[in-house]
């Protein structure tokens, strides 16, 4: 089975300051990892996914977000957050070649402050 | 435009009233499944179907029931509703592809309420 962890569950953050969303995985198999938005009163987006090569993966809106294999890592980085950047972000995983099953995170909620 | 549509958005209903949450997509995935999402406990599956007449047990399935009679519709039912079962329902679906290159499409939300 697979678990994540997203270790700050609030990240408050001012305009244009960089942030990084925290996530860790646990598994005994290989997985895919996937970041998902959330906009208040909407339903959940996808930022970005990785499935294999370069450890370094950019998404939308100006995100990225790098896998780390060994500390079983793949934490979210924007360098310069926009007020329209507030939204819960939620860490996912499902197991490589069974793509179907997500098992997410608890989710982070970042606020972006003037 | 590619989407998943979930009806109602909103329901407020009383303990023991048997409800529907319906939910459709117009991509011809094969997967679909059903999420409840609660504060600081994150999305949690509740049933997922692979086709067609193909349904299967997620982490929280008890007090819910689902069907896969099409391919576009996956309804989530409520036979006799509970107060604990008051959360925010997310329907998703997705290509079944073995390379993995694939996302899972959300829809809007139905918050439901049982009092």
């Amino acid at each position: 089975a697979q678990s994540v962890t997203q270790l700050d569950s609030q990240v408050p953050v001012f305009e244009e300051a960089p942030v990084e969303l925290r996530c860790n995985y646990s598994s005994s198999v290989s997985v895919y990892l996937f970041w998902y938005v959330q906009y208040p009163n909407q339903g959940l987006q996808l930022l970005l996914k990785y499935l294999s090569g370069s450890t370094l993966v950019k998404g939308i809106n100006g995100f990225e977000a790098e896998f780390n294999k060994s500390q079983t890592s793949f934490h979210l980085r924007k360098p310069s957050v926009h007020i329209s950047d507030t939204a819960e972000y939620f860490c996912a995983v499902s197991r490589t070649g069974s793509n179907y099953k997500l098992t997410f995170g608890k989710g982070t909620l970042l606020t972006v402050n003037p | 435009e590619a989407q998943v549509t979930q009806n109602p958005r909103y329901l407020i209903t009383v303990t023991g009233k048997k409800l529907t949450v319906t939910c459709s997509q117009n991509m011809n995935h094969e997967y679909m499944s059903w999420y409840r999402q609660d504060p600081g406990l994150g999305l949690r599956q509740i049933y997922y179907s692979m086709n067609v007449e193909v349904t299967d047990k997620g982490d929280v399935p008890e007090g819910y029931k689902v069907s896969r009679k099409e391919k576009r519709n996956f309804p989530l039912i409520l036979e006799s509703p509970s107060p604990n079962q008051t959360s925010l329902y997310f329907c998703a679906s997705s290509l079944l592809s073995a390379s993995g290159n694939t996302e899972a499409f959300f829809g809007q939300g139905t918050r439901l309420t049982v009092v």
